[in-house]
């Protein structure tokens, strides 16, 4: 069974440093799609990156970009000039590389952002 | 171009009513998504449907959950009768659902929903 791990329930940065948020998954399949979500205060989801189990880069969405380690199963979000209103809950995900199989959510990383 | 559109943003009701939840997904999407997120259980996936036929239901709790998607442009999820632990927010997302690469899921707003 496949299985999503965000350890850190809570990370505080100031803005303009950069902070990196873990996520560590655990699946037999070798062809699967990593993303990272941003959930605000106001609720929605928001898709801020992807990353493919057979992509040879890390993949990189202007601030954002995702340290992709295959060999230790772990996708961590990195994000570089912290502003205040990345201050959310982050979510990294899993889906298997078959049609119609859907997302599964870690519990989630709370990022405070201060000035 | 318009997002998932869900509807009603926020319901309360009583215990035993009857609540229904829609859910318009991205045009030319062909696969949606029901999910459910609580501060216990955090972010659960109840139903997924592949153009217009439900793939996975495994995830709806009970059979007093149902879910339909008549066409390709709407979707619902029916709750009755309601409980109070049903409280919780209900995210409808959908996915271009063409072959079989990871897809990004695309997510509504949530309906709060409230059952006293």
């Amino acid at each position: 069974a496949q299985k999503i791990t965000q350890t850190q329930p809570g990370m505080f940065v100031q803005e303009k440093e950069a902070v990196t948020l873990d996520c560590t998954y655990d699946t037999s399949d070798p062809s699967y799609g990593l993303f990272w979500y941003k959930q605000p205060s106001s609720g929605e989801m928001i898709f801020l990156i992807y990353q493919g189990s057979y992509d040879q880069q890390n993949a990189t969405e202007g601030r954002y970009s995702l340290n992709f380690q295959k060999a230790r199963k772990s996708a961590n979000l990195v994000i570089s000039a912290s502003q205040l209103g990345d201050s959310a809950m982050y979510f990294c995900a899993m889906r298997l590389n078959q049609a119609g199989t859907a997302l599964i959510f870690g519990k989630g990383t709370t990022l405070s952002v201060s000035s | 171009d318009a997002g998932v559109i869900q509807s009603p943003r926020h319901e309360v009701t009583e215990m035993g009513q009857e609540v229904t939840l829609r859910c318009k997904p991205i045009s030319g999407h062909n696969s949606l998504f029901w999910y459910r997120q609580t501060m216990m259980r955090g972010l659960e996936l109840l139903i997924y449907f592949n153009n217009n036929v439900p793939i996975d239901d495994s995830g709806m709790p009970e059979d007093r959950f149902s879910a339909k998607m008549p066409n390709a442009s709407f979707s619902t999820l029916k709750i009755q009768p309601s409980e109070p632990r049903d409280s919780a927010v209900y995210f409808c997302a959908s996915s271009l659902g063409r072959g079989n690469r990871p897809e990004t899921q695309y997510f509504g707003p949530g309906t709060r929903l409230l059952v006293l």
